[in-house]
């Protein structure tokens, strides 16, 4: 079946620690994004990609890191600069600019 | 600044009744509306889109009416059914040339359809 795959379902930060989520796709999609989503608060996108080996800023950028290497993945690193990391984080992904989004199932990062 | 808001964190039908969720934007720039629904510790999925060229999409029981001048959406269910409970959100963008840019959310509203 295609779909987006987030990994892991939870995970846990320890205080300056860097921790990567991982995102891949098998809808051979062009266009990767993450959000985060804070309780009672929208969904704010923090990077996006529109290509391979290329990617851009969205709103919320910092203390936060992507690679895009290839077009099936797209890791997002939570750096020790992010102060405030603990959120569900989303990753979507569409084929072309004017299709839907598609969302992966969700990663939840809690700081110990 | 918000420019998408959903002013109802919360709403709560009876089923068999019609649910309205509405949403109100700020850029008369935005162009292409869509309702995301989500459930609790999944990712959301699409549920309807309108574009400004239209004022009404329906899609079965689901029906988004848009209100330019107002800067006002809102989307209609009938009936509602208990696994319509769930949080909704609505989203708007600008398309540019011809491609849509990223779209904007609000903050959700959470939908509970009682039995």
């Amino acid at each position: 079946d295609g779909g987006i795959t987030q990994s892991p379902k939870y995970l846990f930060r320890k205080e300056g620690q860097n921790v990567t989520l991982s995102c891949e796709q098998n809808l051979n999609h062009d266009a990767m994004y993450w959000y985060r989503q804070d309780p009672g608060q929208g969904l704010r996108l923090i990077y996006y990609s529109q290509i391979v080996n290329d990617f851009q800023k969205g709103d919320i950028a910092e203390g936060y890191s992507v690679s895009r290497e290839k077009k099936e993945s797209f890791p997002l690193t939570v750096t020790s600069a992010q102060k405030n990391p603990t959120a569900f984080y989303l990753c979507a992904s569409k084929r072309g600019l004017n299709e839907k989004l598609f969302f992966g199932s969700g990663t939840q990062l809690s700081v110990l | 600044d918000q420019q998408v808001k959903q002013n109802s964190p919360s709403l709560s039908v009876q089923e068999g009744r019609i649910s309205i969720l509405n949403c109100d934007y700020t850029n008369s720039m935005f162009d292409y509306f869509l309702w995301y629904k989500k459930y609790p510790a999944e990712g959301p999925t699409f549920l309807i889109s309108i574009s400004s060229i239209k004022d009404k999409n329906e899609d079965g029981r689901f029906t988004v009416f848009l209100n330019k001048s107002a800067k006002h959406l809102s989307l209609h269910i009938v009936p509602s059914q208990p696994g319509d409970s769930a949080v909704y959100f609505c989203a708007a963008t600008v398309s540019y040339g011809g491609s849509q840019g990223n779209l904007i959310f609000g903050k959700g509203t959470k939908l509970s359809v009682k039995p």
